[in-house]
């Protein structure tokens, strides 16, 4: 079976230091991955996505950047935090199947990030 | 661009009574529609997804959907709602011919309290 996995769990940082979240599945190969970032604990914004190895997309512009070093890898991280980088972290996979895919996203458990 | 309606921030329902949280959406040509919960500081969990056919979707913990097209809706029920139910719900839609990447777009969500 597929698992997910996220870390850390919760994180406090000041503001101006550096950011590096860690997403990794289990279980399958070259899956789509996703960055997503909830504030307030409703809306979900889609940050970044992947279709395989060092290929990103960045869907707004901001203060993140995202990488995918291995298959099942995906890193999110930030040079210098601002305030507004607080929020609930989501990472996620969906089965690819060429270009098109209909296959629902498995969500991991999160990070709380707090910037102070 | 597509997108998704959630018309109520909550829903209040008494345990034993029916559920209903609705969706509706926008999309060009046929849509891909999924259920996720959440429940607090937790990722999403997949509940339920229509891709074809029968109109009316069974998933997870009891939960249905059903999809109508002429209305661009696709409301989330449950016979007896169950206090353990409460949660927050998120519809969300993908076109069926979209381009890589299998990107949804999310609701911006439905708070269940189910109440004894």
């Amino acid at each position: 079976s597929q698992t997910i996995h996220q870390w850390p769990a919760t994180l406090v940082q000041p503001v101006g230091s550096p950011l590096s979240l860690e997403c990794t599945v289990e279980g399958t190969s070259n899956p789509n991955l996703y960055w997503y970032r909830q504030a307030a604990g409703r809306g979900l914004q889609l940050l970044f996505y992947s279709v395989g190895i060092g290929q990103i997309s960045s869907e707004v512009p901001q203060n993140l950047s995202a990488s995918r070093p291995q298959d099942r890898q995906f890193i999110l991280s930030s040079k210098k935090l601002l305030l507004s980088d607080s929020g609930f972290y989501l990472c996620a996979w969906s089965r690819s199947s060429g270009i098109i895919s209909y296959n629902e996203q498995f969500f991991g458990p999160g990070t709380r990030l707090t910037v102070l | 661009a597509q997108s998704v309606a959630q018309p109520e921030d909550q829903v209040n329902v008494a345990e034993g009574n029916p559920l209903t949280v609705k969706c509706t959406y926008s999309v060009s040509g046929n849509p891909y529609l999924f259920w996720y919960v959440q429940y607090p500081n937790r990722g999403l969990q997949f509940l339920l997804k229509y891709i074809t056919g029968d109109n009316l979707v069974k998933g997870s913990y009891g939960f249905e959907a059903e999809f109508n097209k002429s209305q661009t809706s696709f409301h989330l029920k449950k016979p007896s709602a169950l206090v353990s139910d409460s949660a927050l719900y998120f519809c969300a839609v993908r076109p069926s011919l979209a381009g890589g990447g299998n990107k949804l777009t999310f609701g911006t969500g439905t708070q269940l309290k189910v109440e004894l």
